[in-house]
């Protein structure tokens, strides 16, 4: 059981290209999340999805996209890089709000 | 709408002492609440959550947290900590209705276990 993966961990992107990150989890998980991680602000809601297909808005989702085509995976994408989206960005998954969300290590990415 | 307050951002504290860090939550309807704790350079994984019943919640490593519903708060606290305590602890809301289960994070309180 590797729980939940993110590729790649580490990530330098020039101002205006693109990427996706890749959240995958093995635990046949319902609901999953990116996060983004930056000092003093805790951890901010960027997309999340309630099942497979389904993707929506959290609390900070402009310059991002996602998608949920298949129920373990959950892609996060940066169509045009922006400095301000230099950060750490995570994913998790859970079963339910009453079960605990289970978060990957996290992609550290730097814009310049 | 949903917030959480974490009233310290750093404490600093000497091996073997007891400690507390200070969360307060602001929700409309009733919640679940969760401790994280978050080592250097990794993910976040669950300490402790409340959901119902006993106000009072264990959780790994020795830690424990109360819950106040009528202060709104949910502190965490250990009675004897150790150097590998050292992390950022983050407490986390979610309400039962109509949120899909979406966390909300208060900003975080390092804890720092001096020798």
């Amino acid at each position: 059981n590797a729980g939940v993966t993110q590729t790649p961990k580490f990530r330098v992107l020039k101002t205006g290209q693109s990427m996706t990150l890749l959240c995958a989890q093995d635990m046949n998980h319902e609901y999953m999340y990116w996060y983004r991680q930056d000092p003093g602000m805790g951890l901010r809601l960027i997309h999340y999805s309630v099942g497979e297909g389904t993707t929506a808005k959290g609390e900070v989702p402009d310059g991002y996209n996602v998608s949920r085509l298949k129920k373990q995976n959950f892609l996060l994408g940066l169509e045009s890089a922006a400095p301000s989206q230099t950060s750490v960005y995570f994913c998790a998954s859970t079963k339910s709000g009453i079960n605990e969300q289970y978060f990957g290590p996290g992609t550290r990415l730097t814009v310049t | 709408a949903q917030s959480v307050t974490q009233l310290d951002s750093q404490v600093p504290v000497f091996e073997e002492a007891p400690v507390e860090l200070r969360c307060n939550y602001s929700s409309s309807v009733s919640v679940y609440l969760f401790w994280y704790v978050q080592y250097p350079n990794q993910g976040l994984q669950l300490l402790l959550k409340y959901l119902s019943g006993s106000t009072l919640v264990k959780g790994i490593n020795g830690f424990e947290a109360e819950f106040n519903k009528s202060q709104t708060s949910f502190h965490l606290r250990k009675p004897s900590v150790h150097i590998s305590d050292t992390a950022e602890y983050f407490c986390a809301v979610t309400s039962l209705r109509g949120s899909n289960y979406k966390l909300t994070f208060g900003k975080g309180t390092l804890l720092t276990v001096n020798p």
